[in-house]
């Protein structure tokens, strides 16, 4: 079992639409990060997270501690949302590395 | 300083030959990441730098690749005798050691080995 697992692995959806991305997590954290990859591009970092809520734009990334559990999620989509969504954590026992999702292809049609 | 730089952005090299990229992280980050990410993979961590000490270097790493930050500023990773395997983009990231810890990333450079 992966220690950081992302669903769901691929959505489509109509612009517009609310979108939700889940990550769950079975390690301690000391902090979680949201990022986002174009194709062929680099990665941007969305949010990182030690608890609470927090809301970029049309972006929100919750995170539960108790649950082990945090989610992205995109309100009114748009076609330019279309990327892969990386959650990854880090430990408290590692400052240098991160712990990585699968990544969640996202797909917004017009 | 617009964010994090990666020089070259691509790199196309016979097998066997040397290959160094170039990393400019955000001038007030002290910490500087580098990883590697193949094509439908998430990114794998190489290694790490605090200031000029790297303080970290993962088993991906073989002999054949050696990582510098020889004045705490900008960052080389250099790889030797290049393998087809090797192929990858390599990504490099900065952050501070504040209260903020957010990753900036580079575009990184892919590395194709022929």
């Amino acid at each position: 079992k992966n220690e950081v697992e992302q669903s769901p692995q691929n959505l489509t959806a109509q612009e517009g639409e609310f979108i939700t991305i889940n990550c769950s997590y079975s390690v301690g954290i000391s902090a979680l990060h949201w990022l986002q990859q174009h194709p062929g591009g680099g990665i941007v970092s969305l949010f990182m997270l030690s608890s609470g809520k927090k809301k970029h734009g049309r972006l929100i990334a919750t995170i539960n501690i108790q649950e082990k559990h945090s989610s992205l999620h995109i309100t009114a989509s748009h076609p330019r949302d279309s990327a892969v969504y990386i959650c990854a954590v880090r430990s408290p026992d590692s400052n240098y590395q991160l712990i990585w999702g699968a990544g969640t292809k996202l797909i917004i049609k017009p | 300083d617009t964010g994090v730089s990666q020089d070259p952005r691509h790199k196309i090299t016979k097998r066997g030959q040397n290959v160094t990229f170039r990393c400019d992280p955000i001038s007030e980050h002290n910490r500087l990441y580098w990883y590697r990410q193949t094509l439908g993979q998430g990114p794998e961590f190489l290694t790490y730098f605090q200031n000029e000490a790297q303080l970290e270097k993962s088993r991906l790493l073989s002999d054949r690749f050696s990582a510098e930050r020889p004045k705490g500023s900008f960052s080389t990773l250099e790889i030797q005798r290049t393998e087809q395997g090797d192929s990858a983009m390599y990504l490099c990231a900065s952050s501070d050691s504040g209260e903020g810890y957010g990753y900036t990333f580079g575009s990184g450079t892919r590395l194709t080995v022929v």
